[in-house]
């Protein structure tokens, strides 16, 4: 079934470790994007690339870098974890900009400790 | 800059009664304007959304929306809720200012269906 993967489901962290949460996608979409939801703030947009190649900053980007290397992967890396970080983290994907709808993954649970 | 509203944060109604969700946004320009639905440990899906013409957009599961650009609103509207309606509903709002397919998401109406 086409869409989109994640990994891992879940991960507990201790602060200060390095971890990259991994995406792909097989649809062959354009747009990629790394949310974060927490309980009463929705979700917010961390990073996005519109195409390979090519990255860009969201709402709350900072403790965060992903890289887009081709269509399908987009990881996301926490280079040193701290509490605040613990969330969920969904990954999108668009056909392109504008009025795609985006697919979501089901999701990765982050418990930084 | 963009912003969306869900002045709901839980809303319960009895199985086969109607369903009004509502959601103000903030936009500079013509919007996109869309509804998720998520349920408990998944992903996002998509209800339905709105760019352009008709204001009254009709979604999958029996949803439908309506676009009302004086009041800067997109509320959701189910005629007759099914016990499978309860989940999390996300209104969001975007564009193509700025680059890209950033949606902004509102914080999110918890619907509880009671049997």
């Amino acid at each position: 079934i086409a869409g989109i993967t994640q990994a891992p489901t879940s991960q507990i962290l201790a602060a200060g470790r390095r971890m990259t949460l991994r995406c792909t996608q097989d649809m062959r979409h354009n747009a990629m994007y790394w949310y974060r939801q927490d309980l009463g703030l929705g979700l917010r947009l961390i990073h996005y690339s519109n195409t390979a190649g090519t990255t860009g900053k969201g709402e709350v980007p900072d403790g965060y870098s992903v890289s887009r290397a081709n269509t399908d992967d987009f990881p996301l890396t926490l280079a040193s974890a701290v509490p605040s970080q613990t969330s969920v983290y969904f990954c999108a994907s668009s056909q392109d900009r504008g009025n795609s709808p985006l697919h979501f993954g089901n999701g990765t649970r982050l418990t930084v400790t | 800059a963009q912003s969306v509203t869900q002045p709901d944060i839980h809303i319960t109604v009895s199985e086969g009664a109607s369903l009004e969700l509502r959601c103000n946004y903030s936009y500079g320009a013509t919007p996109y304007l869309f509804w998720y639905v998520q349920s408990p440990g998944q992903g996002l899906q998509l209800l339905l959304k709105y760019f352009s013409g008709d204001t009254l957009v009709q979604g999958i599961k029996g949803f439908e929306a309506e676009f009302k650009r004086s009041q800067s609103s997109f509320n959701l509207r189910k005629p007759s809720v099914h016990w499978s309606d309860a989940a999390e509903y996300f209104c969001a709002v975007g564009g193509l200012t700025g680059g890209g397919n950033k949606l902004t998401f509102g914080t999110g109406t918890q619907l509880k269906v009671e049997l």
